[in-house]
């Protein structure tokens, strides 16, 4: 059964700061893998996604994140954040081979608050 | 591109009323569609999957004659509480995709049942 952790509920950062958002994903093949970000009573805006190839994605908003099979590791990254990105992010696994109906598992989520 | 439309975005219903909810893709086929479940401070729970013409898929624990879900073309889905009660009180929210595997998601439908 494919996983997702997130270990980090809440995580606290000045603005101009750097960020980084941990995720370790459990999936018996090669896993597609992606991160969503959503704002109080929105839906989810995807910010990346890896598929294959460059293990190093870049995605929207100037956010980035870099795949490693050795340590199950997804971690969302941005050298420097903004006070609008402010919200809570998602990191999710789906079957590279489209199995499961392409179904995606969410992690819990970690809220990113930024100070001014 | 790759929007997907939800309607409403806020509903407030009596308990032992069915209430239901459409997922629109505007600008794409979507060849399978997902409904969530999100609680507050919690993450997205995958309730069903639907693919065009067929019935739904749903995941375990999640009761079929409550939550109907209905996906009769390929730019539509609907999902229908029925007999709705106050612990159905939720942010519902859908996704689409087509022919890749990325998942296009909806704003949500705030569901409050009295």
């Amino acid at each position: 059964a494919q996983s997702v952790t997130q270990p980090d509920i809440h995580i606290t950062v000045s603005e101009g700061a750097s960020l980084e958002l941990r995720c370790n994903y459990s999936y018996g093949a090669t896993p597609y893998l992606f991160w969503y970000v959503q704002s109080p009573g929105q839906g989810l805006q995807l910010l990346l996604k890896y598929f294959s190839g460059d293990t190093l994605v870049q995605g929207i908003k100037g956010f980035e994140a870099e795949f490693k099979r050795s340590q199950s590791s997804f971690n969302l990254r941005k050298p420097s954040v903004h006070w609008s990105d402010a919200a809570e992010y998602f990191c999710a696994v789906g079957g590279g081979s489209g199995g499961s109906n392409y179904k995606l598992t969410f992690g819990k989520g970690t809220l990113l608050t930024v100070n001014p | 591109g790759a929007v997907v439309s939800q309607h409403p975005s806020r509903v407030i219903c009596k308990s032992g009323t069915s209430v239901k909810i459409e997922c629109r893709s505007l600008d794409f086929q979507a060849t399978t569609m997902f409904w969530y479940r999100q609680f507050p401070k919690k993450s997205l729970m995958l309730m069903a999957t639907s693919n065009e013409g067929s019935k739904a898929t749903y995941e375990q624990g999640v009761e079929k004659d409550k939550f109907l879900i209905n996906h009769a073309s390929l730019t539509l889905s609907t999902l229908t509480v029925t007999s709705a009660h106050p612990e159905d009180s939720s942010f519902y929210i859908c996704s689409a995709r087509s022919y890749s595997y990325e998942q296009y998601f909806g704003p949500g439908t705030r569901l409050t049942v009295t």
